[in-house]
């Protein structure tokens, strides 16, 4: 089926571990997004990428890094997991820019920091 | 910063009763306006959206979401709640140019039999 798939769908990671949330999309978009889901704070932009190759932070950056591997896939990098990190988080794409044409979302990796 | 902002953290109705959500948003460039819903410990699935035209638009499930641009508001409405529309409701809007989607914090809704 057509979409977002995210990997791993759960993880638990002791702190200060590194891990890497994998993002692919199959509907040949050219804009993916990193955002972090939170009680009480609805979704929050980590990074996106406008197009292959080019990478830009959203509101909340801070600990994270991201590739954006080809025009497929785009990842999301937790160099020294801190428990703030705690969260669920979701990938999207969209065709350029999200508006007019729409977001289509993964299911999420919901992220245990302990 | 633009910003999204649903007054509204928790709102109780009974079944059959209707539903009203209120979305405000900051005022920017052209706003283009989505509505989520995401069930527990779920993704956020798509209940409408507002690009152009009509200001009335009908969604997924029964729902609809009127654009108010001299008020910066798009409110969700359904005529009759049923037990399984209970979830968390988001509004979302990228104004024209961004690429962020922003969303607001959310209302959670909760249905009474």
């Amino acid at each position: 089926n057509a979409g977002v798939t995210q990997t791993p769908k759960f993880q638990v990671l002791k702190t200060g571990q590194s891990m890497t949330l994998q993002c692919a999309q199959d509907m040949n978009h050219n804009s993916m997004y990193w955002y972090r889901q939170d009680p009480g704070m609805g979704l929050r932009l980590i990074y996106y990428s406008a197009s292959e190759g080019t990478t830009d932070k959203g509101e909340v950056p801070n600990g994270y890094n991201v590739s954006r591997l080809n025009k497929r896939e785009f990842s999301l990098r937790l160099e020294s997991a801190a428990p703030s990190q705690t969260s669920v988080y979701f990938c999207a794409s969209s065709d350029r820019t999200g508006g007019p044409y729409g977001y289509t979302f993964g299911s999420g990796t919901r992220l245990t920091v302990v | 910063a633009q910003s999204v902002t649903q007054p509204d953290i928790h709102i109780t109705v009974s079944e059959g009763a209707s539903l009203e959500l209120r979305c405000n948003y900051s005022y920017g460039a052209t706003p283009y306006l989505f509505w989520y819903v995401q069930s527990p410990g779920q993704g956020l699935q798509l209940l409408l959206k507002y690009f152009s035209g009509d200001t009335l638009v009908q969604g997924i499930k029964g729902f609809e979401a009127e654009f108010k641009r001299s008020q910066s508001s798009f409110n969700l409405r359904k005529p009759s709640v049923h037990w399984s529309d209970a979830a968390e409701y988001f509004c979302a809007v990228v104004w024209a140019g961004s690429y962020q989607l922003t969303f607001g914090k959310g209302t959670k809704l909760s249905v009474i039999p």
